[in-house]
Parts: structure tokens; sequence; C-alpha cells
């Protein structure tokens, strides 16, 4: 069963330029997050989509960033035009809605590690 | 102050000795606590939850809540080089940001053979 996938692992480029990441959720998820993950921030939540609608933008860090989810198996994160500052871990997750705990257990694919020179 | 505090570490123990990872919150209306794990270079991986205050025990892994004191813990029993990876806390206020996950800073595990 496949999970979260996320395209390119790496991505170096210049400051400047704009990147555009990827993310495959898994099959049947209501809902798509993506992240940002640096050692002086942790992880933090930039945007989330529930049934390919957006809902919460709040984390987005600036008008140069971006997402869409066009349909319920594709989402992409771009950052034009990228700053070094962006250089990040960009993480994906998708989940079910709430289970019968009401807990959303989200799964999460292995990042985008963002280098922007 | 931030909504949930983590201790980064790093924190190194011998192998078989038991593991105590801990985190505090700020907001008593917080419902649902949990506990990812993630080893390098991979993304989070859900390893408990819970939602009520007191024990969840799961194989060596034990999750307790203390509503009162806003206070949660993670014990690993029988470390295991294995376990070596970062633990994030993780909350969440359903009823307040529906699907809006906090995220502790993580706390970095070395198990030592």
């Amino acid at each position: 069963d496949a999970g979260v996938i996320q395209s390119p692992r790496h991505e170096v480029t210049e400051m400047g330029q704009e990147v555009t990441l990827r993310c495959k959720p898994i099959s049947g998820h209501d809902y798509l997050f993506w992240y940002r993950q640096t050692m002086m921030r942790g992880l933090e939540l930039l945007i989330y989509f529930n049934n390919n609608v957006p809902i919460d933008d709040s984390g987005m860090p600036e008008d140069r960033f971006s997402a869409k989810m066009p349909n319920a198996s594709f989402s992409t994160l771009k950052i034009q035009p990228s700053e070094p500052r962006d250089s990040a871990v960009y993480f994906c997750a998708s989940s079910l809605a709430f289970d019968r705990d009401g807990n959303q257990p989200q799964h999460f694919g292995d990042g985008t590690r963002l280098s922007i020179l | 102050q931030k909504e949930v505090e983590q201790d980064p570490g790093p924190l190194s123990v011998p192998e078989g000795a038991i593991v105590s990872l801990n985190c505090t919150y700020s907001n008593s209306a917080f419902q649902y606590f949990m506990w990812y794990r993630q080893y390098s270079r991979k993304g989070p991986e859900l390893l408990m939850y819970t939602y009520s205050s007191g024990n969840k025990e799961d194989g060596r892994f034990t999750a307790q809540v203390d509503k009162s004191s806003k206070y949660i813990s993670l014990f690993i029993r029988d470390s295991q080089p294995s376990d070596s990876a970062t633990y994030l806390c993780a909350i969440l206020n359903r009823y307040s940001s529906a699907s809006k996950i906090i995220f502790g800073s993580g706390t970095r595990l070395s198990i030592r053979p």
C-alpha cells in the first residue's frame, strides 16, 4: 500500500527561481496538509485542504507561497520567487476524516529537502 | 509562550534503559495528544495517541497524560538502538482549530548499544 509520495526528494536552486513541490496523498484520504520543518521553528503547518478545498492557509508565510489541489490525488506547493530563508524540509501529509475517537492520524511523506542558494 | 514546549535534547541512554520524554502545553482546551517518531531523513510517523488523562500502553511504549498539570509523557521500556530517532509530541484541539495539529519541537533520542 503506497504511502504519501512527494517529489522531488531534493531540490537545490538559486534565489529568485520558482520552486514547485509535488505531493500525491494516500488514495481515499480527505485531508491534505503541507508542513515546513526547520531546526529553528520545528514543524509548522502551512496550509491544509479538505476534499480539495483550502481550509486554513494562515500558516503560509508570504504571498510568495501558494498551494493548489486540482484533484484528490495531487497537490502542489509553489514558491515564487524563492529566497534563501525558504530553505527547509517540506512535508506533505494526508489523513481520513476524524476517526471514532475523534482523532485524525496524519500520514507523512518523506519530504522534499529544499536548498535556496 | 509556545503552545507546546518540548526539550530538544539530545538525549543519549544505554540500550535497555527506560526512556522518559516529556512535553508541556498551555491551553487546557486541547483534547488529543499524540506522539510521532521521526527517523533521520524520513517523515514523522504516528506512534501513539490518547484523548484522556491516564496511561495508554502499546508494547514497550506508554503514553501518559496529566491534564491537570498540562503535561504529557512517553515512556520507552527496554530501549533498543532502533528506537534512536526524534520524538515529537503533538496536540489537537479539534473544536477550535479542527485538523490543526500543533507539534512540539522534538527530542532527539540516541540509544547506545
